[in-house]
C-alpha cells in the first residue's frame, strides 16, 4: 500500500497570514502515461463530511476560494492557504488514489488560528 | 443536485451483523464508481471499499477483506455495505462517496457502533 505522511500535524497560523501544510507518498503518485500526479486535498470541519478542495494535486474543485493552491509532484506535495480566514479553522487530509485497489489517506493536519 | 443519503447504521454486538445502505440521488449512478470511507471516533479518514459502474470490481481495505462485502443495485440508485463478524474497531462514521478518486460529494454518514 501507498503511505501518506503529513506534517506537521498541527499548525497555529494567525489571521491573513500564509498556511503550508505538507503530503509525503511512500512511493511515485504521478502516472507517467498520462503525467498526472493522482492526489486530492480534503477539508473536514467538525461534523461534516470531508469537503474536496483540490484534485490532480493542483486543480481547484469549482467553487473553492483561490486562496487554496495545491502544488508537487513525484512523492511530495504541499497545500497552501495564501491568507488565512477564519473560516478556513478545519483539518486537512491529502489523498492518494493512484491504485483504485487500495486508495488511501494521510492523517490529518489540524489547522488553528494562531 | 446530488444526494447521497446513509442509513443502517447503529448498534451491534461485536460478532454481530449491520447492513448500510446509501440511497443516491441527482446524477447517473451507473455512471459512476463508489466508495466506503469511514472515520473512527476523533481519527482521521480511511478508505473501506468501492465498486465499479457495473459492479464486476469491487476492492477492499485489508482490515475489513472477507468480512465486509460492498454491492450496489443500478436500478434503484443504491449502494450497499454488509458488515460482517464486526469488531470494536469497526465502531466508526461511515460516508458513502460518489467515486474513489477527487471525491466532490459524500453523504453525511451514519454511525456504526460495535459494542457489549
Amino acid at each position: 500500500d501507498i503511505v501518506m505522511t503529513q506534517s506537521p500535524d498541527s499548525l497555529a497560523v494567525s489571521l491573513g497570514e500564509r498556511a503550508t501544510i505538507n503530503c509525503k507518498s511512500s512511493r511515485s503518485i504521478l502516472y507517467s502515461s498520462n503525467n498526472k500526479n493522482y492526489l486530492a486535498w480534503y477539508q473536514q470541519k467538525p461534523g461534516q463530511p470531508p469537503k474536496l478542495l483540490i484534485y490532480w494535486a493542483s486543480t481547484r474543485e469549482s467553487g473553492v476560494p483561490d486562496r487554496f493552491s495545491g502544488s508537487g509532484s513525484g512523492t511530495d506535495f504541499t497545500l497552501t492557504i495564501s491568507s488565512l480566514q477564519a473560516e478556513d479553522v478545519a483539518v486537512y487530509y491529502c489523498q492518494q488514489y493512484y491504485s483504485t485497489l487500495s486508495i488511501t489517506f494521510g492523517q490529518g493536519t489540524r489547522l488553528e488560528i494562531k | 443536485e446530488v444526494q447521497l443519503v446513509e442509513s443502517g447504521g447503529g448498534l451491534v454486538q461485536p460478532g454481530g451483523s449491520l447492513r448500510l445502505s446509501c440511497a443516491a440521488s441527482g446524477f447517473t449512478f451507473s455512471s459512476y464508481w463508489m466508495s466506503w470511507v469511514r472515520q473512527a471516533p476523533g481519527k482521521g479518514l480511511e478508505w473501506v471499499a468501492n465498486i465499479k459502474e457495473d459492479g464486476s470490481e469491487k476492492f477492499y481495505v485489508d482490515s475489513v477483506k472477507g468480512r465486509f462485502t460492498i454491492s450496489r443495485d443500478n436500478a434503484k440508485n443504491s449502494l450497499y455495505l454488509q458488515m460482517n463478524s464486526l469488531r470494536a474497531e469497526d465502531t466508526a462514521v461511515y460516508y458513502c462517496a460518489r467515486g474513489s478518486s477527487g471525491v466532490g460529494y459524500w453523504g453525511q454518514g451514519t454511525l456504526v457502533t460495535v459494542s457489549s
